[in-house]
């Protein structure tokens, strides 16, 4: 079964500054590949998805974005953070074959301050 | 679009007592349902799912439906644990473009006191 690793688990960072959190997968390829944020007491908010490499599709415009630079790598970034991208962010993966089943990583908590 | 309706939190019960968390959906053709939990601090973990009408999903002594008439799949167990506190999310797939996507409910917040 896959193995879904993310990094950092808790971060902190000021607004303005960079971001890059990392997605990786393990036990499986040519998985879709999700971002998920989760803004405090709130449900969940599909961000980005990836079929493949180099392919991104984004469902909400915001200040972020997303790269597939390898089939088990999914990044989140953006330039210049808000107070708003607080939250909890999730990557899930959709193994390759019959299958309708997301799986989730352990998250990455971003406090903005 | 496709939605999914979940029962407002946050539910508070006691060890032992009968649970039913309601989940209705919204959505074109008949897609997969699947209930998603979330202890503290964590990730979801799947907790069990449905692929078309009529099946029931269980895991864990937690069980659900899928009832295509009333457009439903409530979560229910008999007898729950105090473990069994966290935030449980109810949702369906759908197809984007050229992917499957998941959309969720706004999640209902479980505490089970001893």
């Amino acid at each position: 079964s896959q193995t879904i690793h993310q990094w950092p688990a808790t971060l902190v960072q000021p607004v303005g500054s960079p971001l890059s959190l990392e997605c990786t997968v393990e036990g499986t390829s040519n998985p879709n590949l999700y971002w998920y944020r989760q803004a405090a007491g709130r449900g969940l908010q599909l961000l980005f998805y990836s079929i493949g490499i180099g392919q991104i599709s984004s469902e909400v415009p915001q200040n972020l974005s997303a790269s597939r630079p390898q089939d088990r790598q999914f990044i989140l970034s953006s330039k210049k953070l808000l107070l708003s991208d607080s939250g909890f962010y999730l990557c899930a993966c959709l193994r390759g074959g019959l299958t309708d089943t997301q799986y989730f990583g352990p998250g990455t908590r971003l406090t903005v301050l | 679009g496709n939605s999914v309706t979940q029962m407002e939190g946050p539910v508070t019960l006691s060890e032992e007592a009968f649970l039913t968390i309601n989940c209705t959906y919204t959505a074109t053709g008949y897609p997969s349902l699947f209930w998603y939990v979330q202890y503290p601090g964590e990730g979801l973990q799947l907790l069990l799912k449905a692929t078309k009408a009529d099946d029931k999903g269980s895991n864990k002594g937690f069980e659900a439906t899928y009832r295509k008439e009333t457009t439903s799949f409530h979560l229910e167990k008999g007898s729950v644990q105090v473990s069994d506190s966290a935030v449980y999310f109810c949702a369906l797939s759908e197809m984007g473009r050229g992917a499957q996507k998941l959309v969720f409910g706004q999640g209902t917040r479980l505490t089970i006191n001893p």
